[in-house]
Formats: structure tokens, sequence, C-alpha cells
């Protein structure tokens, strides 16, 4: 059974250019996040979906952070324009809407903005 | 808000001893908190889940406690091994009405040495 899949798992690029990170969830899975982990603030809940909806963007940093969820398979985060600061590694997670929210993660895209 | 606190120092212990890690919270207490497993490189695995009204959960070698009067659970590793070797998180949900979301710790490193 295929887990969370995530592309590209590493990306470098240059301050300004667009960025798109890209996942695919555990099929029947219902609920989507999307965080951020770094060394100084640790795991972070950018944006997470239900049945497709942003439920909660409250962790999303700026205007530059932008998610979508275009059907039930894939989402898309993506930002415009990346700046150094924003390197990190962005996971997503899927998870199903009924019971406990036990939460299944992707590997991981490591971004490196120069 | 919310605050999770875990030891940020790293947890060096001898094999075949038993590791303890801490999660410690403020403000209200959980429905359940989760503890996770990641290792360098990849996202964080699922171990354990304890509800409110469990003061302790067992799993082969780990056992987790939950006590809601100290806002604090523990989590044990027996008999480490070398392969223990990993960064712990602890989290929790944090119910929004729209669906639940998970707060995660920034983690404790346990190594296990020969």
């Amino acid at each position: 059974d295929a887990g969370v899949i995530q592309s590209p798992r590493h990306e470098v690029t240059e301050m300004g250019q667009e960025v798109t990170l890209r996942c695919k969830p555990i099929s029947g899975h219902n609920s989507l996040f999307w965080y951020r982990q770094t060394m100084m603030r640790g795991l972070e809940l950018l944006i997470y979906f239900n049945n497709n909806v942003p439920i909660d963007d409250s962790g999303m940093p700026e205007d530059r952070f932008s998610a979508k969820m275009p059907n039930a398979s894939f989402s898309t985060l993506k930002i415009q324009p990346s700046e150094p600061r924003d390197s990190a590694v962005y996971f997503c997670a899927s998870t199903t809407l009924t019971g406990v929210n036990t939460i299944y993660f992707g590997e991981g895209s490591w971004l490196t903005v120069v | 808000s919310q605050k999770i606190e875990q030891n940020s120092e790293a947890l060096n212990i001898q094999e075949g001893k038993t590791a303890t890690l801490t999660c410690n919270y403020t403000n209200y207490s959980p429905a359940y908190l989760q503890w996770y497993r990641q290792d360098p490189g990849r996202g964080p695995v699922f171990l354990l889940l304890i509800r409110e009204n469990e003061k302790e959960k067992r799993k082969e070698r780990l056992k987790v406690t939950f006590d809601t009067t100290l806002k604090q659970s523990l989590f044990h590793i027996t008999a480490s091994q070398p392969a223990d070797s990993a960064t712990y998180l602890c989290a929790l949900d944090l119910f929004t009405g729209g669906g639940n979301k998970l707060t995660f710790g920034t983690g404790t490193q346990l190594k296990v040495e020969l």
C-alpha cells in the first residue's frame, strides 16, 4: 500500500523563484496536512484540508505561501517568490476524518533557497 | 495557545537501559496525546497514542504514561537498542471544531550506545 508521496524530494532554487511542492495522500484519506520543519521551530502546521476544503490556514507564514487541493488525490504548496528563510523540510501528511487522528507523513521535500 | 515542551538536549543512554523521554504541555489537557519517531531524512512515524482517560499504554518495549494533573506524558523504551536511536516527537490534538489537528513538540534526540 503506497504511503504519502511527495515531490520533489530535494529542490535548490534561487531567491525570487517560484517553488511548487506536490503531494499525493494515501488513497481513502480525506484529511491532508502541510507541515514545515526547521531546527529552530520544529514541526509547524501550515494548513490542512478536510474533503479537499481548506479548514485552517492560520499557520501559513505569509501571502507568498498558497496551497490548493483540487481533488482528493493531489495537493500543492506554492511559494512565490521564495526567500532564503523559506529553506526547510516541507512534509505532507494525511489521515481519515473518522476515529482518532493518527497522521501518516510523506518523506518530505527538502527545500533550499539560495 | 497550547505550548508543548520536550527536552531539547539529546539523551544518551547505554544499550539495555531504559530511556525515558518527557513531554510537558501548558493550558488545557488534550483528548489524546501521540508519540512519533523520526529518523534522519525521513518523515515522522506514529508509535503510540494515549487517551486522557488512560494512565498508561504499552506496545512491546514501549510504554507511555499520561498525567493530566501534571500536564505531562512520559515515553519509555525498555531494553533499549542502538536501532532505537532517533528523534521522538510528542503531539497533542487541538480540536478546532472543523476537525482535529495535531501540534507537535520539537522532539528529543535519543542516542543508544553500545
